[in-house]
């Protein structure tokens, strides 16, 4: 089974400055694609970046970074210049790849909180 | 390029009631899954859809139903409403199951 875990329920992070987002999974598959995304208030799921388990290098999409560590089992989000815009939760999840057809599974989330 | 769309919005309902949801996916994408999110459980799979067959379904009782049509609209189904079943029903698209899903806005049902 997958599971992810998100241990912060809430951040507070200035504006312009660097937050990172702590996301860690457990798996047994050696074969997993890991995402981020990203929920304002008003509800809608907002996919931000994605990383392969076999990829080499750190995802990387705009000010959106993905500290991918896999032997610890970790995959960060990094959000750098964060803007008033970015306050919303974030969630981690992951899904086999390769396997047939599986869902995500998400972690509980972080709230994200940009002051000015 | 249209995203994902879900109507209704909104919706209320009373226990008992019957409910039902759709969602049309971006174009070209055939799988459509379907996820419950409620302040106490997160975010869970309800069932996916591909090319009008269910190819996965999560652990929910059988008063959630739903169905693909040929032009990869989907509709989920909820009958008996409980008080429990009120949360936000996301629907996400895309082109196969291995890559990214995008999710529309969602439907917020409140059941009284």
């Amino acid at each position: 089974a997958q599971k992810i875990t998100q241990t912060q329920p809430g951040m507070f992070v200035q504006e312009k400055e660097a937050v990172t987002l702590d996301c860690t999974y457990d798996t047994s598959d050696p074969s997993y694609g890991l995402f981020w995304y990203k929920q304002p208030s008003s509800g809608e799921m907002i996919f931000l970046i994605y990383q392969g388990s076999y990829d080499q290098q750190n995802a990387t999409e705009g000010r959106y970074s993905l500290n991918f560590q896999k032997a610890r089992k970790s995959a960060n989000l990094v959000i750098s210049a964060s803007q008033l815009g970015d306050s919303a939760m974030y969630f981690c999840a992951m899904r086999r790849l390769n396997s047939g057809n599986t869902p995500l599974v998400f972690g509980k989330g972080t709230r994200l909180s940009v002051i000015a | 390029k249209a995203g994902v769309t879900q109507t209704p919005r909104y919706l209320i309902k009373t226990r008992g009631q019957q409910v039902t949801l759709s969602c049309s996916p971006i174009s070209g994408h055939r799988s459509v899954s379907w996820y419950q999110q409620t302040p106490g459980q997160g975010l869970q799979f309800l069932f996916e859809y591909f090319s009008e067959t269910q190819r996965n379904k999560g652990n929910f009782p059988g008063r959630f139903s739903g169905r693909q049509f040929s032009n990869s609209r989907s509709e989920m189904n909820v009958s008996t409403l409980e008080l429990g079943d009120s949360a936000l029903y996301l629907c996400a698209s895309s082109r196969d199951n291995l890559e990214e899903q995008y999710f529309g806005p969602g439907t917020r049902l409140t059941v009284t």
